[in-house]
């Protein structure tokens, strides 16, 4: 069964805006990560965060951890037209080389 | 750095003839990779884990004796799906891991359409 579950499921803002996306999860992680999808290719690795950390930065994105509530969100800041994609969380157990368990995905739209 | 290959990209076949799907990882030694499935619209599936070496460890309700997985290197993993069918068209990705690392890196996928 998937462990992640993003929301919203679809999100469509303007260029410019920014976007969060939640996502939710049920069982004692060591990290959790997230992903873009450009329709029809692979995944692109954006953001890493681990079980100990509760906010990080990368350029324009914004990853928070709440363990407490088994939870994190991406913030997109300042959106752009070639962030359309979609986005997934993917959640790693504890143990080496563990293995990820992706959410359904976010699909972002970002009108110009 | 951390780029893994997919070959090929895009793979149409008849029912009942095999398939091979090849995954490299070109610059870093991977000692283990994971492949998943992707249907339209929906997340990935994890169907195994190949650690160079040694058998493959796959999910629950993967015919491993269909989903043949090969990892006789540390850069080269294939997937073979044996006598295909239309129901195993689905998009394949792979991931490789060197060891201790925490994130995975993505091939660009395999489209497999079985006619």
């Amino acid at each position: 069964s998937q462990q992640g579950e993003e929301d919203p499921q679809a999100l469509s803002i303007q260029e410019g805006e920014n976007a969060t996306m939640n996502c939710s999860y049920k069982t004692s992680i060591n990290n959790l990560q997230w992903y873009r999808q450009n329709s029809g290719r692979g995944l692109v690795h954006l953001i890493l965060i681990r079980s100990n950390e509760r906010e990080k930065h990368s350029g324009r994105l914004r990853v928070t951890l709440d363990t407490s509530k088994k939870s994190s969100s991406l913030l997109i800041t300042a959106s752009r037209a070639a962030d359309t994609a979609s986005y997934f969380c993917a959640t790693a157990g504890t143990g080496a080389n563990s293995k990820l368990t992706f959410g359904k995905g976010i699909t972002l739209s970002v009108r110009p | 750095g951390a780029v893994v290959s997919q070959h090929p990209s895009r793979v149409i076949c008849k029912s009942g003839t095999s398939v091979k799907i090849e995954c490299r990882s070109l610059d870093f030694q991977a000692t283990t990779m994971f492949w998943y499935r992707q249907f339209p619209k929906q997340s990935l599936m994890l169907m195994a884990t190949s650690n160079e070496g040694s058998k493959a460890t796959y999910e629950q309700g993967v015919e491993k004796d269909k989903f043949l997985i090969n990892h006789a290197s540390l850069t080269l993993s294939t997937l073979t799906v044996t006598s295909a069918h239309p129901e195993d068209s689905s998009f394949y990705i792979c991931s490789a891991l060197s060891g201790g690392a925490e994130t995975q890196y993505f091939g660009p996928g395999t489209r497999l359409l079985v006619l």
